[in-house]
């Protein structure tokens, strides 16, 4: 079944360490992008990619990184730079602009 | 800045009711227009794409575009408890970015 696969779907963080997420895609997308959802709150974009090889900054990069090295993958590291660290990270990818994008399940990101 | 504005609720109607959901945009360059449904815990999930003005019907749901007053709606009939949820309203502002700006959410509830 095509789909947008995260792991892990629960993550526990400890003080000082980078932890990584993953997001696999077998929908021959183009482009992927990773959010961040905190209650009450909307969607805020982190990263986004177009292409393989390339991508660009959202509105709340600071203290994460990300790298898209096959069509397929986007991983998402967070760094020990991003004091607040809780939240739920979605992924999601398109076809490109214009297209709605399909997200994958989450990730829980809690601080030990 | 794009903003994409939606009424938190919670929008309370019985089963059956119609269920009216609205959402406006600042941006009169917008091109696409989505809805997606996120049950508690869970990922977004996109129910409803619209491009151009006028209505277009899925099933219980019917997405309406008004371009020109800068709004976009979606309609459930025959509401179900099931359909209890947060809405999402998303806009492409368009370019080559092909970036979603999210709403809040709207809370439905429906009772039985």
């Amino acid at each position: 079944d095509g789909g947008i696969t995260q792991s892990p779907k629960y993550l526990f963080r400890k003080e000082g360490q980078n932890v990584t997420l993953s997001c696999e895609q077998n929908l021959n997308h183009d482009a992927m992008y990773w959010y961040r959802q905190d209650p009450g709150q909307g969607l805020r974009l982190i990263y986004y990619s177009q292409i393989v090889n390339d991508f660009q900054k959202g509105d709340i990069a600071e203290g994460y990184s990300v790298s898209r090295e096959k069509k397929e993958s986007f991983p998402l590291t967070v760094t020990s730079a991003q004091k607040n660290p809780t939240a739920f990270y979605l992924c999601a990818s398109s076809f490109g602009s214009n297209q709605p994008q399909h997200f994958g399940d989450g990730t829980r990101l809690s601080i030990l | 800045q794009k903003e994409v504005e939606q009424n938190s609720g919670p929008l309370s109607v019985p089963e059956g009711a119609i269920a009216s959901l609205n959402c406006t945009y600042s941006d009169r360059g917008s091109q696409s227009f989505f809805w997606y449904r996120q049950y508690s815990g869970k990922s977004p999930e996109l129910i409803m794409s619209i491009y151009s003005n006028g209505d277009k019907e899925d099933g219980r749901f019917t997405a309406q575009l008004n371009k020109a007053s800068q709004y976009v709606s979606l309609l459930i009939r025959d509401s179900q408890p099931s359909d209890s949820a947060t809405y999402l309203c998303a806009v492409n502002y368009g370019g080559s970015q092909g970036n979603l700006i999210f709403g809040k959410g709207t809370k439905l509830s429906v009772k039985p």
